[in-house]
Order: C-alpha cells, then structure tokens, then sequence
C-alpha cells in the first residue's frame, strides 16, 4: 500500500517554543492531506487538513505546510501548551482510502 | 451531529473464537473503513467499502472479513481470532474520498 513516512516518531519541546512534524508520501495523484490529533483513551480526530491547490493552510495555531514537488508535508505547531500533549498522525489520500503515518507523540514541558 | 458507533467497546476472545465488531454511521457517508492500531504501526487499514454491498481490501486484510449490509451499518468478522489480532479496532466514515474520515470511539480486542 501507499507508504507515508512520518517523522520524528517522539516529540518534546519546551511549552511556548514550535512543534514541527513531517511526512512524505509516494502516490503523486495523492491531493488531499488530513492531520489528526489523537489523546490517551481516545479516538483520533482532524485537527487541520491542506488539498493539493494550496500550499499553506492555518488555523489558529496550527499551520501545514504542502511541497508537491517533494512530496512533502508537515504540520507546525506554534505556542505549544501542554494541552497539545497528544499523538498527531499525518495521512495522504490513496485511490479510494487514506494511508496514515505511525504517529508521534509529542509532549510539550510546562 | 455527525456520529460513528462503535460496539463493542471492549471485547476478550479466546484463539480460535469468533468475534463481530459492529460499526454504525448515521452521516449518511459513502465511504466506510476499518483500521487497526498497534503501538509503533499506527493506523492499518484493514477493509474498506464505498457503499451497501461493497468491499474493498485494504493493507492487512489476512484473518479478516468484513461486510457492508446497508449504508449505515459495517461489520468486521475474525471466525478462527489469533493472539496477533489483539489490537484496538477503529470503524471510520467519510462522505466521499476527498474528506477526512471521522472516527468511531473505537473496540478494543484481546484474543488470549
């Protein structure tokens, strides 16, 4: 299946400092781009998404990045609180079903 | 509000058992999965299907059936379960390709 290489698989960063997680994908038909944020004991939910015509996408605090050309894209998180202790997962579109990276867990230090 | 149910929730098995995980949607979604998360995988698609009568293979599909009865309502079958399915299973639906899947709250199976 599509491979999605999601990077660093752990993640820990002082509270109000950046939070930066990337993932490359194979399929260049692949063009839409979900993230999910995952907490302890739950399910996984969609934090922020980008599609293929755009390049950077923001919503509040959160910002991806897309660089079609190398099959690239990564998630910024800026201010970090420890309520963004959570396991992120990156996912690219396939023909018919989403291929998501192994996740990293990030921990931000009060 | 937009919802997948999952049931159930926690489900102990012994090898060789048979096991049916439920999922429901009521989003009137096309697109149904199921996934499997395993510490160090991440999330494994397991089967999928774009509507009621449709099934599609996924990445890890061995030991494993699954059927679309109607457009709300998917089922995983595990009919001979093994210690490696132990895993906690997620039922997701999207409106169409082109749309993030919204997650069901998830089973969590322990074959022993």
């Amino acid at each position: 299946g599509e491979q999605v290489e999601q990077l660093p698989s752990i993640l820990r960063v002082q509270e109000r400092s950046s939070a930066s997680i990337n993932c490359t994908y194979e399929n260049s038909a692949s063009n839409y781009f979900p993230w999910y944020k995952q907490e302890p004991g739950e399910n996984p939910k969609l934090i922020i998404d980008i599609r293929s015509n755009m390049e950077r996408k923001q919503i509040q605090g959160l910002i991806v990045l897309l660089d079609k050309k190398a099959k690239r894209f990564s998630l910024h998180i800026t201010d970090t609180q420890p309520a963004d202790s959570a396991m992120y997962f990156c996912a690219a579109m396939g023909y018919q079903n989403f291929y998501f990276g192994k996740g990293t867990s990030l921990t931000v230090i009060p | 509000e937009a919802a997948v149910t999952q049931s159930p929730r926690n489900k102990v098995t012994v090898t060789g058992g048979n096991v049916t995980l439920s999922c429901r949607q009521t989003n009137s979604h096309n697109y149904m999965y199921w996934y499997r998360q395993d510490t160090g995988h991440g999330l494994r698609l397991i089967h999928y299907s774009y509507g009621a009568g449709n099934l599609q293979i996924g990445d890890v599909p061995d030991g494993y059936k699954a059927t679309r009865t109607t457009q709300e309502d998917f089922f995983l079958l595990l009919e001979l379960a093994s210690p490696s399915q132990t895993s906690l299973y997620f039922c997701a639906s999207s409106d169409r390709v082109v749309q993030a899947p919204l997650f069901g709250e998830g089973t969590r199976l322990s074959v022993l």
